[in-house]
Formats: C-alpha cells, structure tokens, sequence
C-alpha cells in the first residue's frame, strides 16, 4: 500500500521555540493532507484538512496561528507549531489520501512533541 | 459536534468469542464509512470500508442508515485482534474519527 513518511519521530523542544514536522507521500500524489492531534487516551482530533496549493482548512478551535500548515507539493505538508508550550505537548499524526477523491486515508507513524 | 461515536472506550473478550465494536455516525449526507486499526506501536491502517463490502481478518461491518450505525463485527476473536480501533466518516474531503476503542482479547 502507499506509504507517507512523517518526520521526525520524536521531538523535544524548548518553551517558546518553533517545530516543524513534516509529512511526505512517499509513492503517490496526495492533493489532500490531514493533521490530528491525539492527547493520551483520547481520540485522533482533527485540527485541519491541508489541500495542495491552497490554504489549510482549520477545525473550530484550532489557532491557525500557532499551528501553521503548509501543502506547498503534491508529496509534502508541514506543520509549524509556533511559539511552543508545554501544553501543545501531544502526538501528532498526519494523513494522505491519494488522488483527487481518493478515499482512503494513509497514516504517518505520527510525532511525539514534547515542549520542555 | 461529535459526528462519530463510538460509546466503548475498552471492551475484553475472551479468544473465540465473538466481538462487536460499536460505531454511530451523525451526517446528512450519504456517508462513506471506515474502520481503522492501530495494532501495538504500529501506526494506523484501514481494516475496511463499508462501500467494498468487504471481509478483513474476519471483520465486517455493516452501514445501518437508520440507526445511523457502522459497527464492527467478528465472530470468532483471536488474540492477535487486541488493538485500538477506529471508526471514521468521510465528509466531503475530511475524515473524523471516533474516540477509539481498545480492545484486549483474552487467551
């Protein structure tokens, strides 16, 4: 099945510095990312719906100041948390489904932030 | 609003027994439903979807429009079934999950 990478794995970073993950397609075309948040023992939240070449839809809730997306290829969407607290500390997990339309949704191994 | 349910946050059988992991929906639409799966330290795959109608591992599930349901089904549950399992909904071109639920089968 299609594979979408997502990078780093594990990342610590200082209170009030920026994080960048990022989530490639590895073997197709995703015109449409999806970034969740999943808190322990909680349920996956979507935080927004990232369409190539265009702006992120952001859920209600959702600072899209702080959690800046870009889709700027058909392979690759990033996800900037601005400004990190301790609080944004969660796993983050990314998702691709191939092609306009597409259906199926093809899940990165997600990122542990851990804001210090 | 919550547009997927899924009311078990744990649910424990014993290995052979059948297990049924409940999913409601609320969409006006006409909804495109899925299970996913999250086995051990794995990351997230699609166990199945209700318009292939398919049998994954022995699972199915079955769209009930008027209970709004999806729920996950299997008749014999082994051991290798213990994981966390999500039932989504695709809206337009956005995919809400449920909250999960873990199941533990017991040997």
């Amino acid at each position: 099945g299609a594979v979408v990478s997502q990078h780093p794995s594990r990342v610590i970073c200082k209170s009030g510095t920026s994080v960048k993950i990022e989530c490639r397609s590895l073997d197709f075309q995703a015109t449409t990312m999806f970034w969740y948040r999943q808190f322990p023992k909680q349920s996956l939240m979507l935080m927004a719906t990232s369409n190539e070449g265009s702006k992120a839809t952001y859920e209600q809730g959702v600072e899209k100041d702080k959690f800046l997306i870009n889709h700027a290829s058909l392979t690759l969407s990033t996800l900037t948390v601005t400004s990190a607290h301790p609080e944004d500390s969660s796993f983050y997990i990314c998702s691709a489904v191939q092609g306009a339309g597409g259906t199926e949704a093809f899940f990165g191994q997600g990122t542990r932030l851990t804001v210090v | 609003a919550q547009r997927v349910t899924q009311p078990e946050k744990l649910l424990s059988v014993f290995k052979g027994a059948p297990v049924e992991l409940k999913c409601n929906y609320s969409y006006s639409g006409s909804p495109e439903l899925f299970w996913y799966v999250q086995y051990s330290r794995q990351r997230l795959q699609l166990l199945l979807r209700h318009i292939s109608r398919e049998s994954i591992k022995g699972f199915t599930a079955d769209l009930n429009k008027g209970e709004t349901s999806f729920h996950l089904k299997k008749p014999f549950a082994q051991e290798e079934d213990s994981a966390m399992y999500y039932c989504a909904l695709l809206t337009g071109n956005q995919f809400y999950f449920g909250t999960g639920t873990s199941l533990t089968v017991i040997p």
